[in-house]
């Protein structure tokens, strides 16, 4: 069965430091999505990626955040000079399309810790 | 705008007792609904959604929910436990005038004891 896939599984960094966190998404899937969970809080939308530009972005993905879909296959969320409450899981997201609630596939994510 | 609530951080049931978990939604219109399961170290998996075509849904590993629109509730049921059914699970909710994004609720980790 296709699935999305993240990696690295589990990122250490330096405050101030960027990190890249890279996802493949379902090969025929259009629309791409990334979501964090801070340990202990809600699961929260970050942005939506479709036809290479965003589509919608949350009060939290600020100027330090950036995505790219560098090639057919691959969609990156880059985060320039990351803060200690940028530590959190960081899943990805795709789907085939935003259609009548179109089920959204998540990876398994990235957990980022920023020292 | 979308909100979600899962009542009970924790719920412990006995193996072979009913699943019950709780989710209420607040949206100005119907909204579409999810149910997701996450186990240790994994992603997000999709149990079931409701799309407002039957308001009893049939999801993976013999779970359902029922959408309730005048309760605003969308819980999750299963008749009898197993073990393996120990996970977190989330209820989302999304709409397409908001871009699809998912709200989620803050999770409900269920416990099964032998």
């Amino acid at each position: 069965e296709p699935e999305v896939t993240q990696t690295p599984s589990h990122q250490v960094t330096q405050m101030g430091q960027e990190v890249i966190l890279r996802c493949v998404p379902i090969s025929n899937h259009l629309y791409f999505y990334w979501y964090r969970q801070i340990l202990g809080q809600k699961v929260e939308f970050l942005v939506s990626f479709y036809n290479n530009e965003i589509s919608e972005k949350s009060e939290i993905f600020d100027d330090q955040f950036s995505v790219e879909r560098p090639d057919g296959s691959n969609f990156t969320l880059k985060i320039r000079s990351t803060k200690l409450e940028d530590s959190a899981m960081y899943f990805c997201a795709s789907s085939e399309s935003v259609g009548s609630g179109d089920t959204q596939y998540f990876g398994p994510g990235t957990r980022l810790t920023v020292l | 705008a979308q909100s979600v609530t899962q009542l009970g951080s924790h719920v412990s049931v006995s193996e072979g007792a009913l699943v019950l978990l709780r989710c209420n939604y607040s949206s100005s219109v119907p909204p579409y609904l999810f149910w997701y399961v996450q186990y240790p170290n994994q992603g997000l998996q999709l149990l079931l959604k409701y799309t407002s075509a039957a308001t009893l849904v049939k999801g993976i590993n013999g779970f359902e929910a029922e959408f309730k629109k005048s309760e605003t509730s969308f819980h999750l049921t299963k008749p009898s436990a197993h073990m393996r059914d120990a996970a977190e699970y989330f209820c989302a909710v999304s709409r397409r005038e908001y871009g699809n994004k998912l709200v989620f609720g803050a999770g409900t980790i269920l416990r099964v004891k032998s």
